[in-house]
């Protein structure tokens, strides 16, 4: 099985400032890697897909790279409502393991 | 609009069996791999498996943690999938959701999730 690391598990930050999780798998993905955003009590929301593909009506201070195993996601310019939980997944082969997700705090 | 709606969560004893639900609308759900994804209460998410479409074999996988006691299936004719669950545990306690793909078999849209809760 493929499995997921994701970190940091925790982040402080300040509106305005410039924040990178990153997840790494234990094999290449090929770009089978998305991110999701969740609030509480509120199911995830899907925001990258393919690594670097932004979903429709997501802003772009959202973003996402990398290639084979490792995989980061930027937000450029944190915003009050950006602060909540995120997380990675890969879904290169099943079984489709999320990472341990990054809950980001002001 | 895309919806997503689950139901059939409760209150279950150790080793008993629910049947959880989840309607589809406001996209050709024929067409479309479905998820289901669980989340414990203050802890992080878990795929538990999935199902593809008609035109892929209606091919299932599921999680090593629920392989042989949780069957995924689909009616398209009611635009329902369904994940039944046996021998359920204490660990199996969680929020359910249930996810559509938007490509490459990623959870792009997700339902609102119904609560199981297994304890004596």
């Amino acid at each position: 099985d493929i499995r997921m690391t994701q970190s940091p598990s925790s982040l402080s930050a300040s509106v305005g400032d410039r924040i990178t999780i990153t997840c790494r798998a234990n094999q290449s993905i090929y770009n089978y890697l998305h991110w999701y955003q969740q609030k509480p009590g509120k199911a995830p929301k899907l925001l990258i897909s393919a690594a670097s593909s932004l979903q429709s009506g997501v802003p772009t201070r959202f973003s996402g790279s990398g290639s084979g195993a490792e995989y980061t996601f930027t937000i450029s310019s944190l915003q009050p409502e950006d602060f909540a939980s995120y997380y990675c997944q890969h879904t290169y082969s099943t079984p489709y393991c999320f990472g341990q997700g990054t809950k980001l705090q002001i | 609009e895309v919806q997503l709606v689950e139901s059939g969560g409760g209150l279950v004893q150790p080793g008993g069996s629910l049947k959880l639900s989840c309607a589809g609308s406001g996209f050709t759900f024929s067409g479309s791999a479905m998820h289901w994804v669980r989340q414990a209460s203050g802890k992080g998410l878990e795929w538990i498996g999935r199902i593809r479409s008609g035109v892929n074999n209606y091919a299932t996988a599921y999680a090593a943690s629920v392989k042989g006691r949780f069957t995924i299936s689909r009616d398209d004719s009611k635009n329902m999938v369904y994940l039944h669950m046996d021998s359920l545990k204490s660990e199996d306690t969680a929020m359910y959701y249930c996810t559509r793909s938007l490509g490459l078999d990623n959870c792009g849209d997700w339902g609102q999730g119904t609560q199981v809760t297994v304890s004596s």
